[in-house]
């Protein structure tokens, strides 16, 4: 029951450089999320993704591109790490529903990548 | 975007005592959740409200969904080591989860 897993768990990298996060579930799940967390913001939507090859903005997008060739597959792209992009990132997964909703009380939480960027 | 203020930000209590937290939003919401996030570890679920007005507990925490639909209050009774930890509220429009919007969490410390 390996669930959603994310890594690398803990990334320093320096400004400028393209980091990728990866996240990978065996749900088989079709809603994948990326959050990111900070202090004095909670969890903030930063993209995510109803199905294999359909993406969408979250709230705070700016700086990151994500990609869905695979169903069990959601990496996170950070092109030119910023300082501003230091925080903890936080992968989701989400089947839909009988009633084809997505509901938040059945989303499921990986376990975080710690990301600082010097 | 929508805002979801959390209070306190933090607390420090005894074991033993009961603890209180809440969380209001300057719009409506259809579905208000809690969510308890571990050190070092993802958020998980507590307990979930789909009504307003509607009581929900899980073991010694009770959740409750606000009549006007901006707020949310969650209990814990007796509280023990083990429950602490960062609380998030968390509130959805509609039935998808990309409408899920975080409270800034409430960071609970328990001294023995």
């Amino acid at each position: 029951d390996a669930g959603i897993t994310q890594s690398p768990r803990y990334k320093i990298t320096e400004t400028g450089r393209q980091v990728t996060l990866m996240c990978h579930q065996t749900w088989s799940h079709s809603y994948m999320f990326w959050y990111r967390q900070d202090l004095g913001h909670g969890l903030r939507l930063i993209y995510y993704s109803a199905a294999a090859d359909i993406t969408d903005k979250g709230e705070v997008p700016d700086g990151y591109v994500v990609s869905r060739s695979k169903t069990e597959n959601f990496p996170l792209t950070l092109e030119s790490a910023t300082r501003s992009q230091t925080s903890v990132y936080f992968c989701a997964s989400v089947a839909m529903d009988r009633d084809r909703k997505v509901r938040g009380n059945t989303i499921y939480f990986g376990e975080g990548s710690w990301l600082t960027v010097v | 975007g929508q805002q979801l203020n959390q209070s306190p930000q933090s607390m420090f209590i005894q074991e033993g005592e009961d603890v209180s937290m809440n969380c209001t939003s300057s719009s409506i919401f259809n579905t208000w959740l809690w969510y308890k996030q571990d050190p070092g570890e993802g958020p998980v679920l507590l307990i979930a409200l789909y009504k307003a007005g509607e009581l929900t507990s899980n073991g010694r925490l009770t959740a409750q969904f606000g009549i006007t639909r901006k707020d949310s209050f969650l209990n814990i009774s007796a509280s023990i080591p083990s429950d602490v930890g960062i609380y998030f509220c968390a509130g959805q429009l509609g039935g998808t989860a990309s409408k899920l919007t975080f409270g800034t969490g409430t960071r609970l410390q328990v001294t023995l």
